[in-house]
């Protein structure tokens, strides 16, 4: 089981460009999250998934927008991107809310 | 609003030498907490899930303790080894939100 991957590992856009970070599980997982990591702050909740078709938002939401394509696959999009949210993206996954979360290696995205 | 505080922000021990990491936060109504590992420029793993239930959790020489009177945990680590050094991320799952809270970690270096 290659567990839970992201593409792209890295990636630098310009201020106002949009991009998709994609996320998959193989875990047959019911529930799957979107988190950033920025330094002293801790991870941070940005949308989550609790189950096949449904979204609801975190923390964090602004600036973001998720679609759970299906019960492996859960994408976060950047529609206008800033310098803000430069920032290390990770998804997780579980197979219910109260049981421990997966992570992927993250994505670290550089916003100019 | 559930808040995670983990201190120190940084430690750096002999090698050999048995040691405490702490976790405190502040609503006791949770479900669980969590320790995971994080390596540099990687993703998050999960070391210990401590149910509400539970007083505590070994896996090998990890050992965590939760007491939720008193909203504290700390993940004991035995006879350190370089191969420790990474942060140490606590996560507490509130009983009221789907989603984890966490601590900004502590950075653990173990000197040969």
């Amino acid at each position: 089981n290659a567990g839970v991957t992201q593409t792209p590992k890295f990636q630098v856009l310009k201020t106002g460009q949009s991009m998709t970070l994609q996320c998959a599980q193989d875990m047959n997982h019911n529930s799957m999250y979107w988190y950033r990591q920025d330094p002293g702050m801790g991870l941070r909740l940005i949308y989550y998934s609790a189950s096949e078709g449904t979204t609801d938002k975190g923390e964090v939401p602004n600036g973001y927008n998720v679609s759970r394509l299906n019960k492996r696959e859960f994408s976060l999009r950047l529609e206008s991107a800033a310098p803000s949210q430069t920032s290390v993206y990770f998804c997780a996954s579980t197979r219910t809310s109260v049981e421990t979360q997966y992570f992927g290696p993250g994505t670290r995205l550089l916003v100019l | 609003k559930q808040e995670v505080t983990q201190i120190p922000a940084a430690l750096s021990v002999p090698e050999g030498e048995n040691l405490v990491l702490n976790c405190s936060f502040t609503d006791s109504a949770i479900y669980n907490l969590q320790w995971f590992r994080q390596d540099p420029g990687k993703g998050l793993t999960s070391l210990l899930l401590i149910q509400s239930s539970q007083r505590e959790q070994t896996s090998g020489r990890l050992n965590a303790s939760l007491d939720k009177s008193s909203g504290r945990s700390t993940l004991y680590i035995a006879a350190s080894q370089p191969g420790d050094s990474a942060t140490y991320l606590c996560a507490v799952k509130s009983g009221s939100a789907r989603q984890l809270t966490f601590g900004s970690g502590t950075q653990l270096t173990v000197l040969p």
